[in-house]
């Protein structure tokens, strides 16, 4: 089972919007409205921060919005702050594999 | 709150049987709709999934690596085991164990703080 492809790094300014693109198949991303974001600092364990493609659980500040087009989900930061330099990683429901995971997009505020 | 932690051997020998166990606190595995997952993560790399076990006592694995892996659950300790068999040096990783649920069945949360398992002989 391939991994989802994210691109490598995205970065902004304090303030500005950044958002990371997740590729898939029709066997995952297309297939099912069951995709979520992680955000990584380092040395941490992966926090999700979005589920089912667009709900956030509690806590998450709504600067953090997830949407899916085909077999592409997206995951936009708005109003970028210090804290949210971290990795982050996309999952989707698979029919094979059950859970996979994106490449990782390391996001770089300047 | 809900919290999960790992233990297990940090090194282990090549071709050895790896053992972890989750320990959580914050829920039960004999409430409906709730199950405990395992994942890693390679030194640099993304996250992967490897079990998932339900509140059923029903099993799932990552299909490439379903023939060295056992899952199980002790609901009386709150603890899920993974064991891993024939162990190679790409199996070097930190070791998460997540919680699971029904009402968000597309993803873990929270994940444990994990557990770094190097394979070398």
């Amino acid at each position: 089972q391939s991994a989802l492809t994210q691109p490598p790094s995205a970065s902004g300014s304090p303030g500005q919007s950044v958002t990371i693109s997740c590729t898939g198949t029709s066997s995952d991303v297309g297939g099912y409205s069951y995709v979520s974001w992680y955000q990584q600092h380092p040395g941490k364990a992966p926090k999700l921060i979005i589920y089912e493609v667009t709900k956030r659980p509690s806590g998450v500040p709504d600067r953090f919005s997830g949407s899916k087009s085909g077999n592409t989900a997206s995951l936009t930061v708005s109003g970028l702050q210090a804290e949210d330099e971290a990795d982050y990683y996309c999952s989707s429901y698979a029919v094979i594999n059950n859970y996979v995971f994106g490449t990782g997009t390391k996001v770089t505020v300047l | 709150q809900i919290t999960l932690k790992e233990s297990g051997p940090t090194l282990v020998k090549p071709t050895q049987t790896l053992t972890l166990t989750c320990t959580f606190s914050g829920f039960s595995l004999s409430t409906s709709g709730v199950g405990v997952g395992w994942l890693r993560q390679p030194p640099g790399k993304a996250p992967e999934w490897l079990a998932l076990i339900y509140w059923d006592d029903d099993k799932r694995y990552s299909p490439s690596l379903r023939s060295r892996l056992t899952i199980t659950k002790d609901t009386s300790k709150n603890q899920v085991v993974l064991t891993m068999t024939n162990m190679d040096p790409e199996d070097t990783a930190t070791y998460y164990c997540a919680h699971w649920a029904i009402v968000a069945s597309d993803s873990f949360d929270p994940w444990g703080q994990g557990t770094l398992v190097t394979v070398s002989s």
